[in-house]
């Protein structure tokens, strides 16, 4: 079973600052999520990636698979940006199942 | 698209009456998730649907939980009798898995809270 790591547990922020989140896992993968929850409590996936880097807006994921680490990072932070993250792994091809990490707690203060 | 739907969205319930919760995926996707997210856990898999075929149900906690999938676009959860330790929020995703794709982005739903008194 992989084992996903996530740090930090809870990060708060001022806005306009550089964040980054990250997530470790124990065993290879083919793909990994990121997907945010709002304080609402929906959940929206923001990227799936197997290997190198994906940008949509503000956010960036990168993915180093030697080293069975991602990372997601919010530039220019906004409060808006305040939800949980949850790093969710993969397993080999034609795996279906997810293995979620337990989530990063972003608030960002105005 | 309305996306994935689920109802209710909260459920207050005694301990030992049945509860049932609804999704509808989105249309054209072929592959339906029912997870259940506490603070201790986290999210958890409890049902894995293919073409409306239970493919995984390893993670359904005991015999009161139960999921169906009638048709391509309706799923239930039931859990009978329940109990305060059931209390989580159940959410239902749905993809498309196309044969040949590594990997396929799932759709959650809203999610249902329930609470077990």
């Amino acid at each position: 079973k992989n084992e996903v790591e996530q740090s930090p547990q809870n990060l708060t922020a001022q806005e306009g600052e550089f964040i980054t989140i990250n997530c470790s896992y124990s065993v290879g993968i083919s793909a990994l999520h990121w997907l945010q929850q709002h304080p609402g409590g929906g959940i929206v996936s923001l990227f799936m990636l197997s290997s190198g880097k994906k940008k949509h807006g503000r956010l960036i994921a990168t993915i180093n698979i030697q080293e069975k680490h991602s990372s997601l990072h919010i530039t220019a932070s906004h409060p808006r940006d305040s939800a949980v993250y949850i790093c969710a792994v993969r397993g080999g091809a034609g795996s279906y199942q997810l293995t979620f990490g337990k989530g990063t707690k972003l608030s960002v203060i105005p | 698209d309305a996306g994935v739907i689920q109802s209710p969205r909260h459920e207050v319930t005694e301990m030992g009456q049945e509860v049932t919760l609804r999704c509808k995926p989105i249309s054209g996707h072929n592959s339906l998730f029912w997870y259940r997210q506490t603070m201790m856990r986290g999210l958890e898999l409890l049902i894995y649907f293919n073409n409306n075929v239970p493919i995984d149900d390893s993670g359904m906690p005991e015999d009161r939980f139960s999921a169906k999938m009638p048709n391509a676009s309706f799923s239930t959860l039931k859990i009978q009798p329940s109990e305060p330790r059931d209390s989580a929020v159940y959410f239902c995703a749905s993809s498309l898995r196309a044969s040949g794709r590594a990997a396929d982005t799932q759709y959650f739903g809203p999610g249902t809270r329930l609470t077990v008194l």
